[in-house]
């Protein structure tokens, strides 16, 4: 089945612990993304990558790191995470960027 | 960014046809409209899209004004798991690609 998956989907974690969310898509994408969503500000854009090696910021990088060392994986790392990256956070892919964007399920982080 | 308006939250009888309207008096010539969906509890699905003429998928249709300021996305028969944020995504094709989500209408199904 084509998919995307993210884990974990629930963290819970306290200031300044190093953790990292993974995302995987089996579906041979190029262009791979991350989004978080907060109450009354939608979902915004953290990073993105076009291609394996090729990473970029989105709207929202502040505290957030990435990496894209093959096509299928693109894990968001948060090496000091604070409590304002509570948030329910999601990882998308595309074919090409241009097209339609396949979402995973979701990860639920609260930092206390 | 243009900016798309939609109303907050649509009700509809199960297996009647539903029509999501979205206003983008703003659009540019370049501008895709898209529309997703989010169920509860999980992540953004993608529903359609198009750019001038109307569309048809599996999934919905998309009817599209012909000055374009305005766009609806067509339902033909709600069914209980059509229950979602039906969001209204005008897409330029920027180096990010990303999507930009409004605030959504919240579609309830009534059995």
């Amino acid at each position: 089945e084509a998919q995307v998956t993210q884990n974990p989907r629930y963290l819970i974690t306290v200031t300044g612990k190093k953790l990292t969310v993974t995302c995987s898509q089996n579906m041979n994408h190029e262009y791979m993304s991350w989004y978080r969503q907060d109450p009354g500000l939608g979902l915004r854009q953290i990073y993105y990558s076009m291609n394996v090696e090729v990473t970029d910021k989105g709207d929202v990088p502040e505290g957030y790191k990435v990496s894209r060392k093959e096509k299928r994986n693109f894990p968001l790392i948060l090496e000091s995470p604070s409590p304002n990256q509570t948030s329910l956070y999601f990882c998308a892919s595309s074919l090409q960027g241009v097209g339609e964007q396949f979402f995973g399920p979701g990860t639920r982080l609260t930092v206390l | 960014d243009a900016k798309t308006t939609q109303p907050n939250s649509m009700e509809s009888n199960e297996e009647e046809p539903v029509h999501l309207p979205c206003n983008h008096s703003t659009i540019s010539g370049t501008d895709y409209i898209h529309w997703y969906r989010q169920l509860p509890s999980q992540g953004p699905e993608y529903v359609i899209h198009g750019l001038t003429s109307n569309v048809n998928n599996r999934m919905a249709s998309l009817a599209i004004a012909e000055d374009r300021k305005s766009s609806t996305l067509i339902l033909h028969r709600a069914t209980l798991r059509d229950a979602a944020v039906y969001y209204c995504i005008l897409r330029w094709m920027d180096s990010s690609y990303k999507l930009i989500f409004g605030s959504g209408t919240r579609l309830l199904v009534r059995p």
